[in-house]
């Protein structure tokens, strides 16, 4: 069964504490992944497609990598305003477009 | 760009009532998505379609629930008859083509008491 798992559930950082969160997935076949970030009552926001093994992607102070295995969102001297739900979403090879999503992390970035 | 919007942002209904949910998509993007978003399951795909033909509703939970996408710019996900299982947040996407990434509306939250 084609699975996205991402860990932790919940992180808490103290502002300028950088750390990384993981998503691992396990589809027969990827054609790419995508990364997004979701404030309370919001929809996510799209932030990063990786699309092979070794490539990387950054975004201020995001970075997102990609293994063939998972994927790790890497944050640099995080913000309070970083604080947010990050989704982790695979779409297969072959299919027409749909999102496979994990459950995310929910990040808290105290000051 | 007004993005993709959603109506109502929330909905009360008690059981039994018929609820419809409303969906613009951005202009020019060929994909439309329905997600369902609940603590314990997380976002699940219900329905896609791809230039206004349904391509999967396998996640469309049970006959209760249908959807529709009249023309390119509307789409609605009707409950009928709704129950208290159904309560969560439904979500509305769309995306260019197969590969890229989406735009999620704002979401409508449903409350079936």
């Amino acid at each position: 069964e084609d699975q996205v798992t991402q860990s932790p559930e919940a992180l808490r950082l103290q502002e300028g504490e950088s750390s990384s969160l993981n998503c691992s997935y396990t589809v027969s076949g990827l054609r790419g992944l995508f990364w997004y970030r979701q404030d309370p009552g919001k929809g996510p926001e799209f932030l990063f497609t990786l699309y092979s093994a070794g490539e990387e992607k950054e975004k201020e102070r995001l970075k997102a990598t990609l293994t063939k295995k998972e994927s790790f969102l890497h944050i640099t001297a995080p913000k309070p305003e970083d604080s947010a739900t990050y989704l982790c979403a695979v779409q297969m090879r072959g299919s027409q477009g749909n999102l496979i999503f994990g459950k995310g992390t929910k990040l808290s970035v105290k000051p | 760009d007004a993005g993709v919007i959603q109506s109502p942002r929330h909905e009360v209904t008690e059981m039994g009532q018929e609820v419809t949910l409303r969906c613009k998509p951005i202009s020019g993007h060929d994909y439309l998505f329905w997600y369902r978003q609940t603590m314990m399951r997380g976002l699940e795909l219900l329905i896609y379609f791809n230039n206004n033909v349904p391509i999967d509703d396998s996640g469309m939970p049970e006959d209760r629930f249908s959807a529709k996408m009249p023309n390119a710019s509307f789409s609605t996900l009707k409950i009928q008859p709704s129950e208290p299982r159904d309560s969560a947040v439904y979500f509305c996407a769309s995306r260019r083509d197969s590969f890229y990434g989406y735009t999620f509306g704002s979401g409508t939250r449903l409350t079936v008491v």
